[in-house]
């Protein structure tokens, strides 16, 4: 039972490129979440999705899109990376209790 | 809206001391409140929650809060601190306009605990 698992650890982008942040869950859990972490700020919700096929936007939704085709996987993609999207990005997910459990993040740089 | 304040981003304590994080909240309704735990290079891992009941509130790692609702606290407390203790922690409160069943989290700014030998 892996958990939580988001690839890769680490990227570096160009502004103006695209990339897909990937999660995955092996626990079978309806919810699924993108957080973005900024010092001083905190864990920002980027989007969610409570179930195969649906997905909302979160606090931070502009410049991300998410979609959720299998219980399993929740992709991030930056359509046209900025360095404002420099940042920390952390994947949630919970089944029908309080738990949240999160994957180790994706550290992202855009140059 | 919904809201946690950790006024302190830092909190110095020596190893078997008592030690304390502080967490203020804003909720309308009742609060369902959260503490998280981030190490180092990893994700954030629950500690623990209130939701109703007793005030004391026991969690993993020997870690339990006080949640004080004439103060609008829910400060994380340990008898004994433990070098090991050393991270980053994150008060977070759920919004309740979470009608989809989806539970949306406000987290706090974090308050860094350096645990000293």
């Amino acid at each position: 039972n892996a958990g939580v698992t988001q690839t890769p650890k680490f990227q570096v982008l160009k502004t103006g490129q695209s990339m897909t942040l990937q999660c995955a869950q092996d626990m079978n859990h309806e919810y699924m979440s993108w957080y973005r972490q900024d010092p001083g700020m905190g864990l920002r919700l980027i989007h969610y999705s409570v179930g195969a096929g649906i997905t909302d936007q979160g606090e931070v939704p502009n410049g991300y899109n998410v979609s959720r085709s299998t219980t399993e996987d929740f992709p991030l993609r930056l359509l046209s990376a900025a360095p404002s999207q420099t940042s920390v990005y952390f994947c949630a997910s919970r089944g029908q209790g309080d738990t949240q459990y999160f994957g180790p993040g994706t550290r992202l740089t855009v140059l | 809206a919904q809201s946690v304040a950790q006024p302190e981003d830092q909190v110095n304590v020596a190893e078997g001391n008592p030690l304390t994080v502080k967490c203020t909240y804003s909720v309308s309704g009742n609060p369902y409140l959260f503490w998280y735990v981030q190490y180092p290079n990893r994700g954030l891992q629950f500690l623990l929650k209130y939701i109703t009941g007793d005030n004391l509130v026991k969690g993993s790692y020997g870690f339990e809060a006080e949640f004080n609702k004439s103060q609008t606290s829910f400060h994380l407390k340990k008898p004994s601190a433990l070098v090991s203790d050393s991270a980053l922690y994150f008060c977070a409160v759920r919004d309740p306009g979470s009608y989809t069943g989806f539970q949306k989290l406000v987290f706090g700014t974090g308050t860094r605990l350096l645990v000293s030998p």
